[in-house]
């Protein structure tokens, strides 16, 4: 159980155009998503939390406007990355919060490697 | 300011070998300390959940204990296959992640 999935896995753009990341809780309900980006050999740096239904919480610092992101449903969470850049190439990975039992803990999706050329 | 911090930041063990990761914390009003298992270019892989302590879990080769300040993830007879990142993170009005620590299991 508690199986995140994340689409694409990896993706190559130029600079300039959007990226749109998909990340799905399979067998659970998400009330909660994250979405986290990570530099080779850093940890996990927060970027968003979103509720289903409800705009994100984006952390300081982070765009608002060049990371849009949607969780229109409890399984489904977008994050697109508007006008992409060079600078924008990392590793972004999802977690999502079982909304159906009192817990914290949060389970991965696979991570998604994106490079802007 | 809140803090958590793992050590050592990268650890080479022999296989059978056992050993212990360190994740401290400074912060306040703990709900929950969590560690992970990461591989290279995946999601991390959840692993335990301690809430107060004297806590513990085990869960095969790897036993998580929790105090007022720190955790430990001790790892017994460790194979290579236990070889990976391990991230600790902590939940108090947010959840902070750890940097992690890397470890190498020597056939």
């Amino acid at each position: 159980g508690a199986v995140v999935s994340q689409h694409p896995s990896w993706v190559i753009c130029k600079s300039g155009t959007s990226v749109k990341i998909e990340c799905r809780s399979l067998d659970f309900q998400a009330t909660t998503m994250f979405w986290y980006r990570q530099f080779p050999k850093q940890s996990l740096m927060l970027m968003a939390t979103s509720n289903e239904g409800s705009k994100a919480t984006y952390e300081q610092g982070v765009e608002k406007d060049k990371f849009l992101i949607n969780h229109a449903s409890l399984t489904l969470s977008t994050l697109t990355v508007t006008s992409a850049h060079p600078e924008d190439s990392s590793f972004y990975i999802c977690s999502a919060r079982d909304g159906t039992v009192i817990s914290y803990e949060q389970y991965f999706g696979p991570g998604t490697r994106l490079t802007v050329t | 300011e809140d803090q958590v911090t793992q050590s050592p930041e990268a650890l080479r063990l022999q296989e059978g070998e056992s050993s212990s990761l360190n994740c401290s914390y400074t912060v306040s009003g703990l709900r929950g300390l969590f560690w992970y298992r990461q591989d290279p270019g995946k999601g991390p892989e959840f692993l335990f959940t301690l809430y107060s302590a004297g806590e513990e879990k085990e869960k095969e080769r790897l036993k998580a204990t929790l105090t007022k300040k720190e955790s430990f993830l001790h790892i017994t007879a460790p194979k290579p296959e236990d070889s990976a990142t391990y991230l600790c993170a902590v939940h108090y009005d947010k959840i902070i992640f750890g940097k992690g620590t890397r470890l190498h299991i020597l056939p």
